[in-house]
């Protein structure tokens, strides 16, 4: 499967732990993003990374989120200090460069706060 | 920032008939507009995608069309069939990187 990975799918935490997520875009792909799916609405941007350089980052994301992309292949999201609003589908997306290219999603990481 | 309203939440059809989904957009200078379907679990899957220049884009079953006048934007689905059920999400982008979806619409196709 070359398509967008996402580790975990599932993870469920106590409010205040810290949580790392993983995505690793499809390969030739040197744009990867960032969103945030709630139940019952569509995926909200986070944030977006054009090969190692994070170009942009949403008001949403607060100064507890941090995401990196050190080489320009995988990419991180940590949350600390995790509180009950953080609860949602956290989605990455890769594409490619320019012109509106179409995003492809990966499976997302369900984040629950206990 | 551009806002995107999605109508209607929810759509019933029978099987055979056909579903119109509608979307619009608040910024005048959005020009790509994508349609999503996600499936209950499953990662959100593009279907079909339309850029401002185009006003109507047809793949097999499925077409979008675009108004930029009125900035509205919708999917249509002809002989719909049990796998297309499934929520449905327009998005915009004013940029070349940032989407805004849509909230969704719930399509259930009763056999």
């Amino acid at each position: 499967d070359t398509g967008v990975s996402q580790d975990p799918r599932h993870k469920i935490t106590k409010r205040g732990q810290n949580v790392t997520f993983r995505c690793d875009p499809i390969s030739e792909h040197n744009r990867l993003y960032w969103y945030r799916q709630t139940l019952g609405q569509g995926p909200e941007f986070l944030t977006y990374f054009q090969n190692e350089a994070q170009l942009e980052k949403s008001r949403l994301l607060s100064d507890r989120f941090s995401a990196e992309r050190p080489k320009g292949s995988f990419s991180t999201l940590e949350i600390q200090r995790t509180e009950q609003g953080d609860s949602a589908m956290y989605l990455c997306a890769s594409s490619l460069t320019g012109g509106n290219q179409p995003q492809h999603f990966g499976d997302g990481t369900r984040l629950s706060i206990l | 920032g551009e806002n995107v309203e999605q109508h209607p939440s929810t759509l019933s059809v029978q099987e055979g008939d056909s579903a119109v989904i509608k979307c619009t957009y608040s910024d005048s200078a959005s020009n790509y507009f994508p349609w999503y379907k996600q499936e209950l679990g499953k990662r959100p899957q593009l279907i079909i995608d339309i850029r401002s220049n185009v006003g109507e884009k047809k793949d097999q079953r499925i077409a979008v069309t675009l108004n930029k006048t009125a900035k509205h934007f919708s999917l249509h689905i002809t002989e719909t069939q049990p796998e297309d059920s499934a929520v449905y999400f327009c998005a915009a982008s004013i940029s070349d990187y940032k989407l805004s979806f849509g909230a969704g619409t719930t399509v259930t196709v009763r056999a």
